[in-house]
């Protein structure tokens, strides 16, 4: 059974800091997506990564998928406080099941 | 505009009381999906669809039925609601999860009493 868990559960961070959500998962995948959810609102797509050594960047987020060590990165570059929500990591099992992250608070202080 | 839309957006029901929560694309999306979203626990696929007629369960499909007519619409069923059902549902669509991005809808807070 796939098992997905993501690390830290809450991140406060100062503005113009660097830091990572990590988020493991228990068996062979290369499927891997990463969401962000706003309090009160829906689900945004932010990447989907879908091979070994995969790196995408959208602003001053970059997610890169190492599926050897069945380890995603967002790597979060000098954080303002817009980039405050929930990112969640979900994983993609056999057939087109996906699994969730139980998601990582972001909190973002000027 | 693209989009997914649930209805209703909220609900407060009944233990047992049968209800239909109803979702729809815009976007000719082969793949469609049902969450529920718990405190602490993330998302939880209740259910998903390749296509049409072609449904399959997910991690929590427990209590729910779904079914998959039309392209457009997939309905989620809940024929005798229970507490422990109660939670924030979303639904989601993508051409095809392999390789895409999701879309996801507004959500349904259902609260079952």
């Amino acid at each position: 059974e796939l098992k997905v868990e993501q690390n830290p559960l809450f991140l406060s961070m100062q503005e113009g800091k660097n830091y990572t959500i990590y988020c493991n998962y228990s068996t062979t995948s290369d499927r891997l997506y990463w969401y962000r959810q706003d309090p009160g609102k829906s689900l945004e797509s932010l990447f989907v990564l879908l091979s070994n050594g995969a790196v995408k960047q959208e602003g001053r987020l970059m997610a890169s998928l190492d599926t050897k060590a069945r380890l995603s990165t967002l790597h979060i570059t000098a954080a303002v406080h817009d980039l405050s929500a929930t990112y969640f990591c979900a994983v993609g099992e056999y057939g087109n099941k996906l699994v969730f992250g139980a998601g990582t608070i972001l909190r973002v202080k000027s | 505009e693209a989009q997914v839309t649930q209805n209703p957006r909220y609900l407060i029901t009944v233990t047992g009381k049968k209800l239909t929560v109803t979702c729809s694309q815009n976007m000719n999306h082969e793949y469609m999906s049902w969450y529920r979203q718990d405190p602490g626990l993330g998302l939880r696929q209740i259910y998903y669809s390749m296509n049409v007629e072609v449904t399959d369960k997910g991690d929590v499909p427990e209590g729910y039925k779904v079914s998959r007519k039309e392209k457009r619409n997939f309905p989620l069923i809940l024929e005798s609601p229970s507490p422990n059902q109660t939670s924030l549902y979303f639904c989601a669509s993508s051409h095809s999860l392999a390789s895409y991005e999701q879309y996801f809808g507004p959500g349904t807070r259902l609260t079952v009493t």
